[in-house]
């Protein structure tokens, strides 16, 4: 089941904060975060596991509510190479594993 | 991490054709990933690729249109077969590293198909 990510797309200008949405119907393991600029390969910036443990990039936070079965990336003092398009992956618990991708959400940061 | 290298790059083939994609790891890995990517749109997986055995399909991809190789830890080929137009896409391979097999991705096969 594709997990739903919003906003779908954000401008901004420099120096100011997003926060990017994902949520699952189904009960989560793990939730992994990448960035994808235009021409380019996703780019891994961070995983979250359930259980609370947090591994990834140290200027971008995020956040993992099991219980809700969502993660919220924060993207704080944006800066113009945040630009791109940011996809959740979600791995299912008892599931296989196999991320299964959101839509993504295109951010584009302006000076 | 991993540092994964694809080849090639970029083609533009005739309706009809085959084409090979090759994807290179530099270290042994347990989990290799095909996925498409239409333009705009998300990452959708093909099938996982398997050291020994046959490639794991998703749903909607079949293995005559898609045969995948995995001879080594290191290695696998993606065939995308008898093209149409509709298979234009960038095609990336991924692979998964440590014990959360957080997934890095290939640099991408950008296919065109005339």
């Amino acid at each position: 089941q594709q997990p739903v990510q919003s906003p779908q797309a954000v401008i901004l200008r420099e120096g100011e904060d997003a926060v990017i949405n994902c949520s699952s119907s189904k009960a989560l393991y793990s939730v992994h975060w990448y960035r994808q600029k235009h021409g380019e390969a996703p780019v891994f910036l961070m995983i979250l596991l359930k259980g609370g443990e947090q591994k990834g990039h140290e200027k971008i936070s995020a956040s993992f509510n099991e219980k809700k079965q969502q993660s919220s990336l924060y993207l704080t003092a944006s800066q113009l190479s945040y630009s791109g398009t940011y996809f959740c992956g979600t791995l299912s618990q008892g599931g296989s594993e196999k991320l299964v991708f959101g839509k993504g959400m295109k951010l584009t940061v302006n000076p | 991490s991993a540092v994964i290298s694809q080849k090639p790059s970029r083609d533009i083939c005739q309706r009809g054709t085959s084409l090979t994609i090759q994807c290179q790891v530099d270290s042994q890995v347990t989990m290799m990933f095909w996925y498409r990517q239409q333009p705009g749109q998300s990452l959708t997986l093909i099938a996982t690729a398997n050291q020994g055995s046959e490639a794991t399909y998703e749903s909607g991809f079949v293995i005559d249109k898609f045969p995948i190789s995995r001879p080594n830890l290191t290695f696998s080929t993606l065939t995308v077969s008898n093209m149409s137009p509709e298979d234009s896409s960038i095609y990336l391979c991924s692979v998964g590293v440590g014990a959360t097999d957080t997934q890095y991705f290939g640099p991408g096969t950008r296919l065109t198909v005339l």
